[in-house]
């Protein structure tokens, strides 16, 4: 399979504990971005990078939250004391950007959190 | 980025064409028109985007009217497994980030 994956699938943490994430992008994308998604809403734009630069970040991403591309090819999202608002699915897309025009944007499955 | 509207939920019987509408009139010349959908539990999937001409490809037809202040994405034999959350986002070509709204929950029955 080669579109976008991530792990865990799933993942149930209790309040306070931190977790991280895991992102593989298709392989010759160059675009990387987060998303989160509450229950009965759209997803939310988080951040994105270019390659291992980080280019944006949403006012959503507070600083409990901290997202790596080191050599521009997977992603890690990493939350600290983790709160019960938290909770959400967690989705990571890739895309192909050539200049300055940027290509459909390809999901994951997305990553559950719960927080208890 | 324009913001869309699109009804909340819709049906369509199985084999029949489903029609979903979107008004994005507030618009502006470099958006193109998006439409992505999510099947429960399933990340968005693209579907199909253009800029004022219409659009056909293997999923579905995009319709953008002359003024571009609304579009339709045409499924052309709605199938079960087209039920999903379809999303209409205008956004321009080289966007950082996709602006999502809550979509159509498109339910398609036998």
């Amino acid at each position: 399979d080669t579109g976008v994956s991530q792990n865990p699938r799933h993942k149930i943490t209790k309040r306070g504990q931190n977790v991280t994430f895991r992102c593989d992008p298709i392989s010759e994308h160059n675009r990387l971005y987060w998303y989160r998604q509450t229950l009965g809403q759209g997803p939310e734009f988080l951040t994105y990078f270019q390659n291992e630069a980080q280019l944006e970040k949403s006012r959503l991403l507070s600083d409990r939250f901290s997202a790596e591309r080191p050599k521009g090819s997977f992603s890690t999202l990493e939350i600290q004391r983790t709160e019960q608002g938290d909770s959400a699915m967690y989705l990571c897309a890739s895309s192909l950007a050539a200049g300055v025009v940027s290509y459909e944007q390809y999901f994951g499955p997305g990553t559950r959190l719960t927080v208890t | 980025d324009a913001k869309t509207t699109q009804p909340t939920s819709m049906d369509c019987a199985e084999g029949r064409a489903a029609n979903l509408p979107c008004n994005h009139s507030t618009i502006s010349g470099n958006e193109y028109v998006y439409w992505y959908r999510q099947i429960h539990s399933q990340g968005p999937q693209y579907i199909i985007h253009g800029l004022k001409n219409n659009e056909t490809n293997e999923m579905a037809s995009l319709i953008i009217t002359e003024d571009r202040k609304s579009s339709t994405l045409i499924l052309p034999h709605a199938t079960l497994r087209d039920t999903a959350v379809y999303y209409c986002i205008a956004s321009s070509y080289n966007t950082d980030k996709l602006i999502f709204g809550t979509g159509t929950r498109l339910q398609v029955f036998p």
